[in-house]
């Protein structure tokens, strides 16, 4: 079946760093990927939606210039923390949309960033 | 106001109960997901509904458009069921979650 695969699963980065995570569609064309900030015992939320070739749509309240995503291709989109916080600790996970299997939407696996 | 509403929050059940984890939507919806969120983290996707009823082993995910509800039930609960529910209204190029429900089995 499809797979999303994001990495890392874990990273530890220090205060004012960037740190990179990867999701990727591994066997599907994702035009659609999108991002979420889950933190501890809360629901997911939806931090922007991008799709391939143009700049993602964020949600009110996240700063586009500290939470870059780029989707260059059909198959991987990034989101970049950058200048990082203690307080951007949480767990990030992304998801795509199979446009040729109805925009059938698989999650990743999701990577926890700690930022000490 | 929350999108998109869950109930219970927490839900205790003894090993082989039957569960029922409801979900209201006040949007109209392409389609709604039901995932499993394990302690560690990860996310499993279960079900995608857009109408009807959708059975996968012990797992039954149900949705009425009308009255934008779904639920998913669990027969024979197991402690492996343990975990976080939530559900997930896909709406245009968008998607809502609910609170999610915590879900544990006691053997």
């Amino acid at each position: 079946g499809a797979v999303v695969s994001q990495h890392p699963s874990w990273v530890i980065c220090k205060s004012g760093t960037s740190v990179k995570i990867e999701c990727r569609s591994l066997d599907f064309q994702a035009t659609t990927m999108f991002w979420y900030r889950q933190f501890p015992k809360q629901s997911l939320m939806l931090m922007a939606t991008s799709n391939e070739g143009s700049k993602a749509t964020y949600e009110q309240g996240v700063e586009k210039d500290k939470f870059l995503i780029n989707h260059a291709s059909l198959t991987l989109s990034t989101l970049t923390v950058t200048s990082a916080h203690p307080e951007d600790s949480s767990f990030y996970i992304c998801s795509a949309s199979d446009r040729d299997r109805y925009n059938t939407i698989y999650f990743g696996e999701g990577s926890w960033l700690t930022v000490v | 106001k929350n999108e998109v509403e869950q109930s219970p929050q927490n839900l205790t059940a003894q090993e082989g109960e039957f569960i029922t984890i409801n979900c209201s939507y006040s949007v109209g919806i392409s389609a709604l997901h039901w995932l499993q969120q394990h302690p560690g983290g990860g996310i499993v996707s279960l079900f995608m509904l857009s109408s009807g009823k959708k059975k996968h082993g012990r797992l039954i995910a149900t949705i009425n458009i009308q009255e934008k509800h779904s639920s998913l039930h669990i027969t024979a609960s197991h402690p492996r069921d343990s975990a976080v529910y939530i559900c997930a209204a896909h709406f245009n190029n968008d998607m809502r979650f609910g609170a999610g429900t915590r879900l544990t089995v006691k053997p």
